[in-house]
């Protein structure tokens, strides 16, 4: 079945820094670009950051460009996001999402992971 | 703000047609796709490419394309269609991913 899973969520407090992961099963992993969503409480999907196949290429959303770094390790079938800088309204369901080619652009998502929650509060 | 514009919220009975709009004028020129979240789950891919449907969508969701809008249309919507639904596409310079605002469909 091809799934994907994050973890690495929690309460961090303002300015910290938090590492995501996401790990990705059922499929040729290092075959597919994939991306990092999230969802704000109250608030609508944002794209946050999306990584080529070979890991080559990496594309950021404004609001966290300079702060998060998108990362992977094929021979783990892991995604990662370095979450650094934190500020409250980073608070979100964050996602991992397939893309359903191996680079890009144009981008399209296929696979969704359930989502792991980070909390910025003090 | 978003460059993809969506209605808040759209009301349907069940068994009814529901229509969710999207706007945007990158919409002529890239590829929008519909994704369906249901409260307290992951996101779901129910369109893609302006008008496919993804293996194991009901047939009941279609898409169609004029010019700078795309619908999402509901044929005999049911309960399990309450959700948010958002359109996607990429940014004018077609780097970036953008979403539209989000429509939560409500089934009265």
């Amino acid at each position: 079945q091809v799934q994907l899973m994050e973890s690495g969520g929690g309460v961090v407090h303002p300015g910290g820094s938090r590492r995501l992961s996401c790990v990705g099963s059922g499929f040729m992993f290092n075959g597919y670009a994939v991306h990092w969503v999230r969802r704000a409480p109250g608030k609508g999907l944002e794209w946050v950051a999306v990584i080529s196949q070979d890991g080559s290429h990496q594309y950021y959303g404004d609001p966290v460009k300079g702060r998060f770094t998108i990362s992977r390790d094929n021979s783990k079938n892991t995604l990662y996001l370095q979450l650094n800088g934190l500020r409250s309204d980073d608070t979100a369901m964050y996602y991992c999402a397939r893309d359903t080619g191996p680079t890009g652009p144009p981008w399209a998502f296929d696979i969704w992971g359930q989502g792991t929650m980070v909390t910025v509060s003090s | 703000s978003s460059e993809l514009t969506q209605p808040p919220s759209v009301s349907v009975s069940p068994g009814q047609t529901a229509k969710i709009t999207c706007s945007g004028r990158v919409l002529p020129k890239q590829y929008a796709y519909w994704i369906q979240q249901r409260p307290g789950q992951a996101p779901v891919v129910v369109i893609s490419k302006d008008t496919e449907r993804p293996s194991g969508i009901p047939e009941r969701f279609s898409g169609s394309t004029s010019g700078t809008i795309v619908t999402l249309t509901i044929t005999g919507v049911q309960t399990e269609d309450e959700a948010d639904y958002y359109c996607q596409s990429g940014d004018t310079t077609g780097v970036s991913v953008v979403f539209g605002g989000g429509t939560t469909l409500t089934v009265l």
